[in-house]
């Protein structure tokens, strides 16, 4: 089974902008792999931020964008608020088989 | 208005098995599938398995394989993740999340907390 990988963690300016990566041991994240990015906050459910690589829900602010990158999936806050603080994780599917990357803590500081 | 819920906790002991529910209303209940997630303590997100009712089809994380099923009940609007043979381990917060627009994990629920312990 394939490892994702994310930064363990990352610090972000309040009005910065930051991105997070999501890659896989078993070589590139394409949008075959159908990324999805998730943001949990303290005590909370998961929120599904992004599906199959750049697209958002309804309640996904627009400050947030899905993207490939340099063979990894990427999540960019543009314009970081406080209330962004949180956990976030990626998600990769393997012939309809998900994994989870081990999740980014995000500081807004 | 479409809403997933499940019970707050379970608490079972090592090596019994523990059958998890979640109630998916609003639509029609088969046409989504069922995805299962669980988060021991402090840790991260695991993806267990999702389930396609209306087909009966079910994928599971290799890690699980032997040891959960997935079902769903039509009639009740109901999914259930069956893990046996409990290990302290599996002591977490387990999640299920409903398809939106034919995509994975639209609608979370809360979480039902399973505490394996003697």
């Amino acid at each position: 089974q394939a490892v994702v990988t994310q930064e363990p963690s990352l610090t972000v300016s309040p009005g910065g902008t930051v991105t997070l990566t999501c890659g896989s041991s078993a070589g590139a994240v394409t949008s075959g792999h159908s990324p999805f990015w998730f943001q949990q906050k303290a005590g909370q459910a998961p929120r599904t931020l992004v599906y199959d690589t750049s697209n958002k829900h309804s309640w996904t602010p627009a400050r947030f964008s899905g993207s490939l990158l340099g063979g990894k999936a990427a999540l960019t806050l543009s314009g970081a608020q406080s209330e962004d603080e949180a956990d976030y994780y990626c998600l990769v599917s393997y012939n309809g088989i998900g994994v989870f990357g081990g999740g980014t803590r995000l500081t807004v500081l | 208005q479409v809403q997933v819920v499940q019970p707050g906790a379970e608490m079972r002991k090592p090596g019994s098995s523990v059958n998890v529910s979640c109630k998916a209303s609003g639509g029609t209940f088969s046409s989504f599938a069922i995805s299962w997630v669980r988060q021991a303590p402090g840790q991260g997100l695991e993806w267990m398995g999702r389930i396609i009712p209306i087909l009966g089809v079910t994928n599971y994380a290799q890690k699980f394989q032997g040891r959960v099923t997935m079902t769903a009940d039509r009639s009740t609007s109901t999914a259930y993740m069956e893990l046996t043979t409990l290990k302290s381990d599996d002591t977490a917060v387990y999640y299920c999340a409903r398809d939106r627009g034919g995509r994975p994990f639209g609608y979370w629920g809360q979480g039902t907390l399973v505490t394996v312990s003697s």
